[in-house]
């Protein structure tokens, strides 16, 4: 089976624009989270989608949203870009997600610049 | 909110040294637990992980880890580390992680 697959891998903008990014999971996935991984925070969870509804979210700011479609692909937008918004983003899948903690297997991530 | 804690941030051995790596979680009800390795330049993947059962998990390349539950702790050992076991190392509850603890072998 193919992996987790994240587009684009890198990306530059500046601050106040927007970003999306995109995360194709393992077939046959339906849940897809969201992870924030930088040096001195970490991986810090964005949300998690498990048929295309939110089911579960960390503590982020509402600039940070995201979306899934019935193909189970993912989507997660970034609005009104700050620098701190530099990281690396992490999109992962399992096949049902949720609380039961089931492994994830994560994508190689889209590392973002914010100038 | 649930946290994790990882102590050791940056931790250098000699091939062949005994590996342990601290995990402490704050969360006191049913907790799934795992530990994941970031090897240079790959993703992210499961070491080995706990839901229920023999408190001592094994996982691929040698690892275990031992659940204590009186303690909070879930921590990472290996016998025998390798120069290929260089990698940066993750425990989770379920969606939190630790902020990772690299974990550099020389030969």
């Amino acid at each position: 089976k193919a992996g987790v697959t994240q587009t684009p891998r890198y990306l530059i903008k500046t601050r106040g624009q927007q970003v999306t990014l995109s995360c194709s999971p393992i077939s046959g996935h339906r849940s897809v989270s969201w992870y924030q991984q930088t040096p001195g925070q970490g991986l810090q969870f964005l949300f998690e989608y498990f048929s295309e509804t939110q089911r579960n979210k960390g503590n982020f700011p509402g600039r940070f949203s995201g979306r899934q479609f019935s193909n189970s692909r993912s989507e997660m937008n970034v609005s009104t870009l700050e620098l701190g918004d530099s990281a690396l983003y992490l999109c992962a899948s399992s096949l049902e997600g949720g609380q039961g903690g089931e492994t994830q297997y994560f994508g190689p991530g889209t590392r973002l610049l914010v100038l | 909110a649930q946290s994790v804690s990882q102590h050791n941030h940056h931790v250098i051995l000699s091939e062949a040294a005994s590996l342990e790596l601290g995990c402490n979680y704050s969360y006191g009800g049913t907790v799934n637990l795992f530990w994941y390795v970031q090897y240079p330049g790959q993703h992210l993947q499961l070491l080995l992980k706990y839901f229920s059962g023999d408190p001592l998990v094994k996982g691929i390349k040698g690892f275990e880890a031992e659940f204590i539950k009186s303690k909070f702790s879930f921590n990472l050992r290996k016998p025998s580390v390798q120069w290929s076991d260089t990698a940066e190392y993750f425990c989770a509850v379920t969606f939190t992680f630790g902020t990772g603890t690299r974990l550099q072998v020389t030969l």
